[in-house]
């Protein structure tokens, strides 16, 4: 996960925006994903965005891509309780072997305050 | 199913035994993925199957592991002799042949 760059914590009030960034290497990765792990759940994927596009909307959620300085965001619009979670960033490669690996973050762990 | 499946949920066993974890894919997915993922990190690359077939296996820590898919669907990832070192979490993740990877719970390993 060195490869991908995020704070590891960050702290909102709700209903706040929260703002998660990222910054990852390769400039060659299609998509850029933003993966959502909650305690004992699995790794949820929330949204991702194609490397060509800038800016994707998807209900509360923004994502921002600037290609040329490879940095990646995720906002969350009206951040609830139900939003604490640990956020992973991730660019996907694909290898000589021909498989698309994922390499991921160290993840944010978001706290929102009620 | 309607989605990625994997058993156990947690395993504990003692160090030198092997182990066997399960992975159930996403139904007709044709791309099936193994990451590890130690506490306070990112998941990192294991092994990937295209169908029956281990097209990489470069993610693979060394020799004791080992992953398998022999009908193309269920994947089992074995780890004999565990160490210590071996404790993490082990996801499997499915693709249905775009780039976009679904997880599983993941298994929780713990080697004493």
């Amino acid at each position: 996960g060195e490869d991908v760059e995020q704070s590891l914590f960050l702290s909102v009030r709700e209903g706040d925006s929260s703002v998660i960034n990222c910054t990852y290497t390769d400039s060659s990765s299609t998509y850029l994903y933003w993966y959502k792990q909650e305690p004992g759940a699995g790794l949820q994927l929330l949204t991702y965005i194609f490397s060509n596009m800038d800016m994707k909307q998807d209900q509360r959620l923004t994502v921002l891509l600037n290609k040329k300085d490879k940095h990646l965001s995720l906002r969350i619009a009206d951040t609830q309780t139900g939003d604490s979670a640990i956020y992973f960033c991730a660019e996907i490669l694909r290898s000589g072997a021909g498989s698309y690996q994922l390499t991921f973050g160290k993840g944010t762990k978001l706290s929102v305050i009620p | 199913g309607a989605g990625v499946s994997q058993s156990p949920r947690y395993k504990v066993t003692k160090r030198g035994q092997d182990v066997a974890l399960r992975c159930d894919p996403i139904s007709g997915h044709v791309s099936l993925y193994w990451y590890r993922q130690a506490l306070g990190q990112g998941p990192e690359f294991l092994t990937y199957f295209n169908y029956e077939a281990q097209q990489d296996k470069s993610g693979l820590p060394n020799d004791r592991f080992s992953a398998e898919r022999p009908e193309g669907s269920i994947s089992t990832l074995t780890i004999q002799r565990t160490e210590q070192r071996d404790s993490a979490m082990y996801r499997c993740a499915s693709s249905g042949g775009t780039d976009t990877q679904y997880f599983g719970p993941g298994t929780r390993l713990t080697v004493l």
